[in-house]
């Protein structure tokens, strides 16, 4: 059983340019994560979606970021007009549907996966 | 709000000598807390988590933690520490919204061990 897939591992962007992040969660998962790791600091969640919802981006820039995560294929975090201060380390995670009955208060562990490195040149 | 200090950066051990990661979480209601350890250029692994059960959580690789309310504490500890063990470890409180968890990190602690 794969754990979480993301790719490429690591990417290397021109300021100006695209970047895209992808991530294929654990089998049976359907909710994904995505998270910004700046040098030397904790995560920080950016957005979290369901298949072909995004339920909460409160921690994604307003700005040249996207995510997604469609009916078929993996999750895309989406960056466009890269910045020098992108350059991060990006992780994805995910976690199993709640079991029935237990929508509200469900916590389910996050599997991560080892991580997209984005150096914006 | 949901917050979690981890008290230090960078922790130094002797092999053998035992580990203790210490974190402090601030909560509005009652939290379930977890570790994560990451090892260079990998994801995040998980230790173990707290969810309201027994307050002495075990974990793996010989990890435990201790959730005590009083202290609003959850420090990590291990009684005998290995050269493999060194990594950053993460303590994180969930914050439980209608069905899934947001998950706030702490800044990391940096464990590195000598022989």
């Amino acid at each position: 059983n794969a754990g979480v897939m993301q790719n490429p591992r690591h990417l290397v962007r021109r300021r100006g340019q695209e970047a895209r992040l992808r991530c294929s969660p654990m089998k049976g998962h359907s909710h994904v994560y995505w998270y910004r790791q700046l040098p030397e600091e904790g995560l920080k969640f950016m957005v979290y979606l369901q298949k072909e919802n995004i339920i909460d981006e409160s921690g994604m820039p307003k700005e040249r970021f996207s995510a997604e995560f469609p009916k078929e294929g993996p999750s895309i975090l989406r960056i466009q007009q890269v910045v020098r201060g992108d350059s991060a380390a990006y992780f994805c995670a995910s976690s199993p549907p709640s079991p029935p009955g237990q929508t509200i208060y469900s916590n389910q562990p996050q599997h991560f996966g080892d991580g997209t490195r984005l150096s914006i040149l | 709000a949901q917050s979690v200090t981890q008290l230090d950066s960078h922790v130094s051990v002797s092999e053998g000598t035992p580990v203790l990661l210490r974190c402090n979480y601030s909560s509005s209601y009652s939290p379930s807390l977890f570790w994560y350890v990451q090892h260079p250029n990998k994801g995040l692994q998980l230790l173990l988590k707290y969810t309201s059960a027994a307050t002495l959580v075990k974990g793996i690789n010989g990890f435990e933690a201790e959730f005590k309310k009083s202290e609003t504490s959850f420090h990590l500890t291990k009684p005998s520490a290995h050269m493999s063990d060194a990594a950053e470890y993460f303590c994180v409180v969930s914050l439980v919204l209608g069905g899934y968890n947001k998950l706030i990190f702490g800044a990391g602690t940096r464990l590195a061990v000598h022989p």
